[in-house]
């Protein structure tokens, strides 16, 4: 079984400074790590993805994530946050072995503030 | 990227009735189905996973027979709230991939409000 801690339910952030958002999952086995991101009565929109190779990953809308296994994280980051990042971000781990369900964190409200 | 729709975005109903979600997927094959549900300010849960052609496989705790999903071709699942209740108001989110991706992509969700 697998879990995925998002200890932070909500980040306020003044807009250009840089923000983290934090996960941290468990598994018995190797897995593929997401980030997604939700606006308010929409569906998900997949920010970026480790499946393998570099531990750094790079998303769309200038973020970025880092896989670290043996703190078992994958911290998703962006440099200078802008209003429009205002929104819900669920990091999600699947077993690639196990038809990819994705179970998800509690997420995280990415909230941007002038 | 790949496209799903998922329709209606939002319906009310009453008490008692019966409502249907379509999810389609526009332009690739969808093997492999999800149906997700989320309650307010909380996290997406799975509710169960259809393969196109065979029966899905619910979550536990998940009621087969209140919760009917078909996934009759490689485009298009639909989940069925049967005789639907206030406390099955939520947000329905389904997501799809096909064989061989990694990557599923999600439609935009549907508002049940059962009144």
């Amino acid at each position: 079984a697998q879990s995925v801690t998002q200890l932070d339910s909500q980040v306020p952030v003044f807009e250009e400074a840089p923000v983290e958002l934090r996960c941290n999952y468990s598994s018995s086995v190797s897995v593929y790590l997401f980030w997604y991101v939700q606006y308010p009565n929409q569906g998900l929109q997949l920010l970026l993805k480790y499946l393998s190779g570099s531990t750094l990953v790079k998303g769309i809308n200038g973020f970025e994530a880092e896989f670290n296994k043996s703190q078992t994280s994958f911290h998703l980051r962006k440099p200078s946050v802008h209003i429009s990042d205002t929104a819900e971000y669920f990091c999600a781990v699947s077993d690639p072995g196990g038809g990819n369900k994705l179970t998800f964190g509690t997420g995280t409200q990415l909230k941007v503030e002038l | 990227g790949a496209v799903v729709s998922q329709h209606p975005s939002w319906v009310i109903c009453k008490s008692g009735t019966s409502v249907k979600i379509e999810c389609r997927s526009l332009d690739f094959q969808a093997t492999t189905m999800f149906w997700y549900r989320q309650f307010p300010k909380q996290s997406l849960m799975l509710m169960a996973t259809s393969n196109e052609g065979s029966k899905a496989t619910y979550e536990q705790g998940v009621e087969k027979d209140k919760f009917l999903i078909n996934h009759a071709s490689l485009t298009l699942s639909t989940l069925t709230v049967t005789s639907a209740h206030p406390e099955d108001s939520s947000f329905y989110i389904c997501s799809a991939k096909s064989t061989g991706r990694t990557e599923a992509f999600f439609g935009q969700g549907t508002r049940l409000t059962v009144v």
